[in-house]
């Protein structure tokens, strides 16, 4: 079955220090989400793309954090700079489809564990 | 999308079924109610979804009550890899397609 690709696996930086995790959704997925968890939280929308189009970034802090996905395929998310509360696991998901509630199974990637020192 | 409340926590003996509960007393009539799960260090993972009617998968079996202000999701037979955060999500047709994520329900499978 296809799957959603995360690298890295594991981050460690430090406070101030710039860092990029990168998403490859499933083939055809049109819908691309990254959502942030803090450890014994559920995960949190920080981002949405239709394509190469951002949704919703309400959620996303934008004096640091920026996302993007140029021709509307993989994504990057960067932080910059890193921030001790950024520690956090990043996940990727990805949907086919248009939006309607019985098409909006997520496929998620395994994510990024962000550690700031 | 529809508030769900879910127990923080329960246990399941190996080989029995695991039935776990959702309440969602404030759903709209066009909000489907979705499961995903979460193993130790994963993404999470879709299990199943379902609008009014019981559905089954491979996976599991998801059961709403007529008045859709709650469900269980059964796994039937649960194994120690079942061992994982359970998630329960109301999700109607006019949301972008975020999932709102509660805290979830801690299952924890013993032999």
């Amino acid at each position: 079955e296809a799957e959603v690709a995360q690298s890295p696996r594991y981050k460690i930086t430090e406070k101030s220090q710039a860092v990029a995790f990168w998403c490859d959704p499933i083939s055809g997925h049109a819908t691309l989400y990254w959502y942030r968890q803090i450890l014994g939280q559920g995960p949190e929308l920080l981002v949405q793309f239709q394509d190469e189009s951002v949704v919703d970034d309400s959620q996303l802090p934008k004096d640091r954090f920026s996302a993007e996905r140029l021709k509307g395929v993989d994504s990057t998310l960067k932080i910059q700079p890193a921030e001790l509360g950024d520690s956090a696991m990043y996940l990727c998901a990805s949907r086919g489809g248009l939006a309607g509630g019985n098409t909006m199974k997520q496929f998620f990637g395994p994510g990024t564990r962000l550690t700031v020192l | 999308d529809a508030k769900t409340t879910q127990p923080p926590s329960m246990d399941c003996a190996e080989g029995r079924a695991a039935n776990l509960p959702c309440n969602h007393s404030t759903i709209s009539g066009n909000e489907y109610v979705y499961w995903y799960r979460q193993i130790h260090s994963q993404g999470p993972q879709y299990i199943i979804h379902g609008l009014k009617n019981n559905e089954t998968n491979e996976m599991a079996s998801l059961i709403i009550t007529e008045d859709r202000k709650s469900s269980t999701l059964i796994l039937p037979h649960a194994t120690l890899r079942d061992t994982a955060v359970y998630y329960c999500i109301a999700h109607g047709s006019s949301n972008t397609g975020k999932l709102i994520f509660g805290q979830g329900t801690t299952l924890q499978v013993k032999p």
